[in-house]
């Protein structure tokens, strides 16, 4: 099955900082998610990004499919940021990488 | 908005027991999963529904089992409860073919004492 590798896996940033997460892919695919997941445990869908770039706000995406990986930036980070980022890629089922924990410090 | 509900945030139950995990979404979508999710494993699906009565295996099926009577409701049932399915118990849909994207529950956390 598709490996999906995340990348840094852990990070830690001052408030008002910029990140750059990254999401490695070994077979090219047609779906991809970004997820966030809250103190509480529940996946927040950030984006969904088989290709091209999306915005929402201080979060952006961008997903290369022919090179196989997906790039989510955080800009001007809150603490609200903190928590596990997930990139998920459905093949026949959805795979997710291990996630990157992000703490951000006031 | 898509709502995917899941019956309890928090579960205690003993082993031997047999346990049911509830996920109902309200958009009608035709496809169901469940997760689950343990610290340094991620997260890994145990089963996955197409559609109403149809059922596909996932990564770790060993020890569940699930059930889609209705297609708003797909149902993850623990035959005998043991204390290596303490975990968090993730519930996710998706609307059909056209889009994989996925909406996910609250999660249950659930304990087997």
């Amino acid at each position: 099955g598709i490996q999906v590798e995340q990348s840094p896996p852990d990070l830690i940033l001052q408030e008002g900082a910029n990140s750059t997460l990254r999401c490695n892919f070994s077979d090219s695919v047609n779906n991809l998610q970004w997820f966030h997941q809250n103190p509480w445990g529940q996946l927040i869908n950030l984006f969904y990004i088989p290709s091209g770039t999306k915005q929402n706000g201080r979060l952006s995406a961008t997903t290369v499919a022919t090179e196989r990986y997906s790039l989510l930036y955080i800009s001007s980070s809150q603490t609200t940021d903190s928590g596990v980022y997930f990139c998920g890629l459905v093949d026949n089922d959805m795979r997710f990488g291990a996630g990157t924990r992000l703490t951000v410090k006031p | 908005d898509v709502k995917v509900t899941q019956s309890s945030r928090y579960l205690v139950k003993r082993t031997g027991e047999k346990v049911f995990l509830e996920c109902v979404q309200d958009m009608d979508h035709e496809n169901m999963f469940w997760y689950r999710q343990d610290p340094g494993l991620g997260l890994r699906l145990i089963y996955f529904s197409y559609d109403v009565k149809m059922k596909e295996k996932g990564d770790i099926p060993e020890g569940y089992s699930v059930s889609r009577e209705k297609k708003e409701r797909f149902s993850l049932i623990l035959e005998s409860a043991s204390t290596n399915q303490t975990s968090m118990y993730l519930c996710a849909s998706s609307p059909g073919q056209a889009t994989y994207e996925q909406y996910f529950g609250p999660g249950t956390r659930l304990t087997v004492t």
